[in-house]
């Protein structure tokens, strides 16, 4: 089945660092990816999407490229904030499937 | 719009009782899907329709679950009887047939103690 792989966490970074969190996927056919946050106490927010192969998805200074050929979504950013400290979530959607299908979540600290 | 709605936002109950969940998703949304968040098994996917339809509910745990949407702007899950292990945050989503994304709600965060 579908399945969604997330480095561990927590990660700890100093404001204006640069982030990487890596997101592979295992998928039968041609999927959705996306990047969901997570604050504290709250639901999740859809951070940025891709819809086919080499589509890059990008909001709030974060991107992240669809690589069908390593089966990847790496969100980066390239000068955190405090306020981007959250749980972020990795996510597929898989053709003529409307559900998510979601990674185990990487917490990321960011200390002033 | 106001987003997707749930209520409550928390509830503590017993052993044994009737929980019920509720969810109002975005209107014109034609998916809603209830998700369950615990440390140990992140998000699972328990249940979703299409059009008021059930389409997939095997993550549903075990008869103790059952959802209902008795019409697009309202859905339930409920568990009769509730044990301490489905202690967890319930969310609810929606998206719609233009998009791929789907939109959540707070979360109801459920203790059975």
């Amino acid at each position: 089945g579908d399945s969604v792989t997330q480095m561990e966490g927590p990660v700890t970074l100093s404001e204006e660092a640069f982030l990487t969190i890596n997101c592979t996927y295992t998928a039968t056919g041609y999927p959705s990816l996306f990047w969901y946050v997570q604050y504290p106490g709250e639901g999740l927010q859809l951070l940025l999407k891709a819809t086919k192969a080499d589509d890059k998805g990008s909001n709030k200074g974060f991107e992240a490229t669809y690589r069908k050929e390593t089966t990847s979504f790496h969100l980066e950013k390239g000068s955190v904030q405090v306020s981007d400290s959250a749980v972020y979530f990795c996510a597929l959607s898989e053709t003529g499937r409307r559900a998510l299908t979601f990674g185990s979540g990487t917490r990321l600290q960011v200390q002033p | 719009d106001a987003g997707v709605i749930q209520s409550p936002r928390h509830e503590v109950t017993e052993m044994g009782q009737e929980v019920t969940l509720r969810c109002k998703p975005i209107s014109g949304h034609d998916y809603l899907f209830w998700y369950r968040q615990t440390m140990m098994r992140g998000l699972e996917l328990l249940i979703y329709f299409n059009n008021n339809v059930p389409i997939d509910d095997s993550g549903m745990p075990e008869d103790r679950f059952s959802a209902k949407m008795p019409n697009a702007s309202f859905s339930t899950l409920k568990i009769q009887p509730s044990e301490p292990r489905d202690s967890a945050v319930y969310f609810c989503a929606s998206s719609s047939n233009l998009g791929t994304e789907a939109f959540f709600g707070q979360g109801t965060r459920l203790t059975v103690v």
